[in-house]
């Protein structure tokens, strides 16, 4: 069974930094792209990142390049994101989702963890 | 510009059908989509795949209540006889140009 669980969200000041992290589990994790997409409270869904099989290739939505870093350790069948330059406009759920190979979609998401940039 | 347009709000009563609408922006019209399911409190879960000539692939365990048809640059998501857990919010999204894009989802009400 895939499996894709979230943890290190958390509240923190702007300007500040959070990394989180995904475990995967249930598939060869070094064979897909992966994706970190987010909702703000209320919000819609906003693909924020995503990074080839072997971390060559990594892609930004325009809002969070400079300030976030998506990397993968295929050892330890994990993906993270680093978030630095907090904004208000960052809070939100974060999800990690696999990318499909035949296309830029998602066939499997985690349950999300929560980021809450606030003074 | 890639935009994709959904209803904001749906109902249709227990054990009826309903049809979800996604339209994909002028000059976009033979894209492919995907369809996401967002129950409350949860995170998203892939429905399907659905091709500009309405041919489909869902996820594992989707059932067969669930489908896709195509018309045009309209994406259409039919849900067969409505149960509870399916209210929730209906994401499409699409990837043809550039980044992934999502529709703003429609809330599904299940009367």
């Amino acid at each position: 069974e895939v499996q894709l669980v979230e943890s290190g969200g958390g509240l923190v000041q702007p300007g500040g930094s959070l990394r989180l992290s995904c475990a995967a589990s249930g598939f060869t994790f070094s064979s897909y792209w992966m994706s970190w997409v987010r909702q703000a409270p209320g919000k819609g869904l906003e693909w924020v990142a995503n990074i080839k099989q072997d971390g060559s290739e990594k892609y930004y939505v325009d809002s969070v390049k400079g300030r976030f870093t998506i990397s993968r350790d295929n050892a330890k069948n994990s993906l993270y994101l680093q978030m630095n330059s907090l904004r208000a406009e960052d809070t939100a759920v974060y999800y990690c989702a696999r990318d499909k190979p035949d296309g830029w979609y998602f066939d499997y998401w985690g349950q999300g963890t929560l980021v809450t940039v606030s003074s | 510009q890639l935009v994709l347009t959904q209803s904001p709000s749906a109902s249709a009563s227990l054990g009826a059908s309903v049809k979800l609408t996604c339209t994909l922006s002028s000059g976009h019209s033979s894209y492919a989509i995907a369809w996401h399911q967002q129950q409350p409190e949860k995170g998203p879960r892939y429905l399907m795949k659905l091709n500009s000539d309405g041919s489909h692939s869902k996820g594992d365990g989707i059932p067969d209540r669930f489908s896709g048809s195509s018309s045009g640059a309209e994406r259409y998501l039919t849900i067969s006889s409505l149960q509870s857990e399916d209210e929730a919010d209906y994401y499409c999204q699409t990837w043809g140009t550039g980044i992934p894009v999502f529709g703003g989802g429609t809330k599904l009400t299940v009367l």
